[in-house]
């Protein structure tokens, strides 16, 4: 079974840009996850989509969005870039939503932003 | 608000030697745990996880975590650590209530020394 993907790995923008990245779950998962990951604030949850429904938002401003397809891939996008968007954007998958007990997250390899 | 602690930013351990990792989690209710290992470049792997029933849990590559509630703990151990293991380790608690429903530690970065 394939494991979760993100696209691309790297991404290089400068500030002002907005940028889109691509994530896709494990077949049959249907509860997509995202998460910022940087040395100063760790890994902080970003949104999560299940059946092309946002049902949880962190703590980010709205220049941070996400969509879910009908297939269950996944897009955030993150408009009017700035240097502090800088960091590692992690994908999860799971079969259930998460907060529903007995559940495991698949984690894909993240897309590394760098703002300059 | 869920949160979870990982005193140690940093250990050092020679290669053989036993290993623990430290983790406490605020949270009101029976939580379920997760241990997970990130190597550089690479995204997360689930070690283990606690949901409930006993309370020494077994996960991949050796590893083993203790749940004890009256710590409000989550201590992931290894008896003898291999120079593979260098890596970043997150304690995690998923919960059922609130928006943020898988909230992380800052991590344990582990050093192996051969």
């Amino acid at each position: 079974k394939a494991g979760v993907t993100q696209t691309p790995r790297y991404l290089i923008k400068t500030r002002g840009q907005q940028v889109t990245l691509s994530c896709s779950p494990i077949s049959g998962h249907r509860s997509v996850s995202w998460y910022q990951q940087t040395p100063g604030q760790g890994l902080q949850f970003l949104f999560e989509y299940f059946s092309e429904t946002q049902r949880n938002k962190g703590n980010f401003p709205g220049r941070f969005s996400g969509r879910q397809f009908s297939n269950s891939r996944s897009e955030m996008n993150v408009s009017t870039l700035e240097l502090g968007d800088s960091a590692l954007y992690l994908c999860a998958s799971s079969f259930l939503p998460v907060g529903t007990g007995v559940n495991e997250q698949f984690f894909g390899p993240g897309t590394r932003l760098t703002v300059l | 608000a869920q949160s979870v602690t990982q005193p140690d930013i940093h250990i050092t351990v020679s290669e053989g030697a036993s290993l623990e990792l430290r983790c406490n989690y605020s949270y009101g209710a029976t939580p379920y745990l997760f241990w997970y290992v990130q190597s550089p470049g690479q995204g997360l792997q689930l070690l283990l996880k606690y949901f409930s029933g006993d309370t020494l849990v077994q996960g991949i590559k050796g590893f083993e975590a203790e749940f004890k509630r009256s710590q409000s703990s989550f201590n992931l151990r290894k008896p003898s650590v291999h120079w593979s293991d260098a890596a970043e380790y997150f304690c995690a608690v998923e919960t059922q209530g609130g928006s943020e429903k898988l909230v992380f530690g800052k991590g344990t970065k582990l050093t192996v020394n051969p």
